[in-house]
């Protein structure tokens, strides 16, 4: 079974523009959550989306967005782009819905690289 | 609100050697533990996870945790380290899967 994929791998914006990078979760796999990585932030959660609605968003300005599509693939958009956004962005799938207790587990892809310039 | 803590930012321990990673957490109810680890340029590979039941947990490549409800922790450890195993190793917490609070990461040398 093939993994979770994300494309671009690598990105170079420069500020004031917008990304959008995209992922594609484990066939089956009806959640997809997005992360940022950064040297002083570590991983940080940005949102998750199940079944085309984002059911959890983390502490980012509005700046970042996204999507779910009706076949499970994400996509997160960034618009105006800072310097501080340069980042790992790493998406993850899990299989069920995890409001009540569950064994679920995420699979995390290899993630986008952006960098801004 | 949900916290992680790695004291250990960096170890280095020799080739063959055991291993043991600290994790503490705070959570206010019973958690869900995880240790990822991450190569250079890689995604995040899922080790070991622990919902309930036995407290002690086994994962891949010789990993194994130990869940301890009265201090907080959720070590990690391996009896012998191999090479491959230096990357960084980052312990999670969270109610089920989704909206996981990271640690700051343990980066692993291995001296040969």
């Amino acid at each position: 079974k093939a993994g979770v994929t994300q494309t671009p791998r690598y990105l170079i914006k420069t500020r004031g523009q917008q990304v959008t990078l995209s992922c594609s979760p484990i066939s089956g796999h009806r959640s997809v959550s997005w992360y940022q990585q950064t040297p002083g932030q570590g991983l940080q959660f940005l949102f998750e989306y199940f079944s085309e609605t984002q059911r959890n968003k983390g502490n980012f300005p509005g700046r970042f967005s996204g999507r779910q599509f009706s076949n499970s693939r994400s996509e997160m958009n960034v618009s105006t782009l800072e310097l501080g956004d340069s980042a790992l962005y790493l998406c993850a799938s899990s299989k069920l819905r995890a409001e009540r207790a569950s064994t679920d587990t995420q699979y995390f892809g290899p993630g986008t690289r952006l960098t801004v310039l | 609100a949900q916290s992680v803590t790695q004291p250990d930012i960096h170890i280095t321990v020799s080739e063959g050697a055991s291993l043991e990673l600290r994790c503490n957490y705070s959570y206010g109810a019973t958690p869900y533990l995880f240790w990822y680890v991450q190569s250079p340029g890689q995604g995040l590979q899922l080790l070991l996870k622990y919902f309930s039941g036995d407290t002690l947990v086994q994962g891949i490549k010789g990993f194994e945790a130990e869940f301890k409800r009265s201090q907080s922790s959720f070590n990690l450890r391996k009896p012998s380290v191999h090479w491959s195993d230096a990357a960084e190793y980052f312990c999670a917490v969270g109610k089920g899967a989704q909206k996981l609070v990271f640690g700051q990461g343990t980066r692993l040398t291995i001296n040969p």
